[in-house]
């Protein structure tokens, strides 16, 4: 069972246009939320995360927006490049554990 | 600071053999944690260690096991292997409870 649901599957965006990923969550135990980035041949790279109390968090042209009463949330990428390109997973965890909830990804394609 | 480790970075195996995979955290880092990644099914948590001690397991069959050593290196085994065990398997370090987690790039399993 999925516990976490990311959509789009896929996107296209222009080179300095606005990428927007979406992912939504059932448990409201979970207390953080990391978005992962992923290159062909590579392992994830943490990018950036965020903990219930905050409704967004920036970190230069990454921001993450969270929604705690629609248990959603969020990754804006700004100015997108070309060298964003890659896959985009969102996950989950519980306070009281390790394991990390990942949505099924986001293949990102940055036009120039 | 070198990063998590993962070795080999390709194996190929036969239906039937076993492998074992090795993962070295982060200098520093006590916890481990092992993830499969396959196209269909995408990130899936398999089992976390932490000061030698499993400390909670995903829904995987018990042909699946790990291990983690005094320096927090860990391995991970998998038997009797089916060809759906092919899969890029990922070990992610953590410095303790509720911290970040950073991948390795991971091993490429491919049974044949």
């Amino acid at each position: 069972q999925q516990q976490v649901k990311q959509s789009p599957q896929s996107l296209i965006v222009q080179k300095g246009g606005i990428s927007i990923i979406n992912c939504a969550y059932e448990n409201t135990a979970f207390d953080y939320f990391p978005w992962y980035q992923q290159f062909p041949g590579k392992g994830p790279a943490l990018l950036i995360a965020i903990r219930p109390d905050v409704s967004e968090k920036k970190e230069g042209r990454f921001t993450i927006s969270f929604n705690k009463s629609a248990k959603q949330f969020s990754l804006h990428i700004m100015d997108s490049q070309p060298g964003d390109s890659a896959t985009y997973f969102c996950a989950a965890r519980l306070n009281s554990g390790y394991a990390l909830n990942f949505g099924k990804g986001t293949s990102l394609l940055v036009t120039p | 600071k070198a990063g998590v480790t993962q070795t080999p970075r390709y194996l190929i195996k036969t239906r039937g053999q076993q492998v074992t995979l090795s993962c070295s955290p982060i200098s520093g880092h006590r916890s481990v944690s092992w993830y499969q990644q396959t196209p269909g099914q995408g990130l899936q948590f398999l089992f976390e260690y932490f000061s030698e001690t499993q400390r909670n397991k995903g829904n995987f069959p018990g042909r699946f096991s790990g291990r983690q050593f005094s320096n927090s290196r860990s391995e991970m085994n998998v038997s009797t292997l089916e060809l759906g065990d092919s899969a890029l398997y990922l070990c992610a370090s953590s410095l303790t409870m509720n911290t970040e987690a950073f991948f390795g790039q991971g091993t490429r399993l491919t049974v044949v």
